[in-house]
């Protein structure tokens, strides 16, 4: 398998501009994660899907963020609009057998 | 609420050294316990995990970690160090539950000195 997939890897937009990340979780996994990553507040829990049901989205900071999974092979992370301060690392993670594998993740820049 | 503690935010050893690095959670109920490693520009891997059973448990990599129920730690060690071993590691509790949130703590940098 090829583990969680993430992409861009790289994302550098204007403030204003929408933007989506995407990742496609390990075959088989029924629950997944995504998550922010900064110096300062690091690792935070975004929102976690099971069954492709959206769980538990209180860790999404406000309005702009959305997150959907529209089937067990893909899910989104859609920031409209971008702000500088949306700047971080995002992770995706699959979990199976109660472990959770992550992405590569995605690392953007809103200038 | 649970939560870890790392309280190590840096740590510095040199090649061949010991290592322990420390871990400390809050959690209501048995915990699920993690050590993910993190390198520049990647994400998270598993080095180990203890869920029950032997509370001494073995990894990936040469690490260990031992669950201290009545101190509530999960410290992880390593006898000696490599130094492809610098990185960023991470300490985590999980939920219980088909979907298993994770609450990490704030990592610890390790640097290896030659």
């Amino acid at each position: 398998d090829a583990g969680v997939i993430q992409s861009p890897r790289h994302e550098v937009t204007e403030m204003g501009q929408e933007v989506t990340l995407r990742c496609k979780p390990i075959s088989g996994h029924n629950s997944l994660f995504w998550y922010r990553q900064t110096m300062m507040r690091g690792l935070e829990l975004l929102i976690y899907f099971n069954n492709n049901v959206p769980i538990d989205d209180s860790g999404m900071p406000e309005d702009r963020f959305s997150a959907k999974m529209p089937n067990a092979s893909f899910s989104t992370l859609k920031i409209q609009p971008s702000e500088p301060r949306d700047s971080a690392v995002y992770f995706c993670a699959s979990q199976g057998n109660g472990i959770q594998y992550f992405g590569a993740g995605t690392r953007l820049s809103v200038l | 609420a649970q939560s870890v503690t790392q309280p190590d935010i840096h740590i510095t050893v040199s090649e061949g050294a010991s290592l322990e690095l420390r871990c400390n959670y809050s959690y209501g109920a048995t915990p699920y316990l993690f050590w993910y490693v993190q390198s520049p520009g990647q994400g998270l891997q598993l080095l180990l995990k203890y869920f029950s059973g032997d509370t001494l448990v073995q990894g990936i990599k040469g690490f260990e970690a031992e669950f201290k129920r009545s101190q509530s730690s999960f410290n992880l060690r390593k006898p000696s160090v490599h130094w492809s071993d610098a990185a960023e590691y991470f300490c985590a509790v999980g939920s219980s539950g088909s979907a298993r949130q994770l609450t990490f703590g704030s990592g610890t940098q390790l640097t290896v000195l030659p």
